[in-house]
């Protein structure tokens, strides 16, 4: 079974914070995503990478930057949270480009 | 950005009836993917589709690659009260990209 984890599962954070939302898959999977779900918005594809340092922006990628250093973690990072960055936080790992897994999501709250 | 057109947007229903959702799209797909959500949890993948008319069964699911590749549909037989929960459909285009498109959802409530 393929697994992703993600760092934590709820977090809270002030305005202006630099936050790190860690993700891991253990698949040896090439392909990971960042995305960020809302109500009414559904998914909306932040970043995604297809090999180690190696990143493509999403349809929503301002105010945010990502890394990954290894094959197997893709880190997002809020480099100054803002009150509108609150949402569920999901990412996803592939290895065909197509059929992508999700991990259990980070629910961020920034007051 | 492009979206799926998913129906329908929710549904009500008695334990031990049979649910049909669908997708339908403008453009052609060579993927179709279904997910289950529940609240708070990450989306789960029911099923997978590769191939126009494709027919593929998970358990009580059994799921559709439509024949002009622009839609999917997605059958649950006999439903329990777990089967509650969000399910999206999800298309994969021609192009390299990682890029799924999302259907809206469709929630669903069982009443035991």
């Amino acid at each position: 079974d393929v697994k992703v984890t993600q760092s934590s599962r709820y977090l809270v954070k002030r305005t202006g914070e630099k936050v790190f939302l860690e993700c891991v898959q253990d698949m040896d999977h090439e392909n990971m995503f960042w995305y960020r779900q809302d109500p009414g918005l559904g998914l909306r594809l932040i970043y995604f990478s297809y090999d180690v340092k190696m990143k493509e922006k999403g349809d929503i990628p301002e105010g945010y930057s990502v890394s990954r250093e290894k094959k197997e973690r893709f880190s997002l990072i809020l480099e100054s949270a803002s009150t509108n960055q609150t949402s569920m936080y999901l990412c996803a790992s592939s290895f065909d480009r197509s059929v992508q897994y999700f991990g259990p999501g980070t629910r961020l709250t920034v007051t | 950005g492009q979206q799926l057109n998913q129906s329908p947007q929710s549904m009500f229903i008695q334990e031990g009836e049979d649910v049909s959702m669908n997708c339908t799209s403008s453009s052609i797909f060579n993927t179709w993917l279904w997910y289950k959500q529940d609240p708070g949890e990450g989306p789960v993948l029911l099923i997978a589709l590769y191939k126009a008319g494709e027919l593929t069964s998970n358990g009580r699911l059994t799921a559709q690659f439509g024949i002009t590749r622009k839609d999917s549909f997605l059958n649950i037989s006999a439903s329990i009260p777990s089967d509650v929960g969000i399910y999206f459909c999800a298309g994969h285009g021609s192009s390299n990209t990682g890029k799924l498109i999302f259907g809206q959802g469709t929630t669903l409530q069982v009443k035991p």
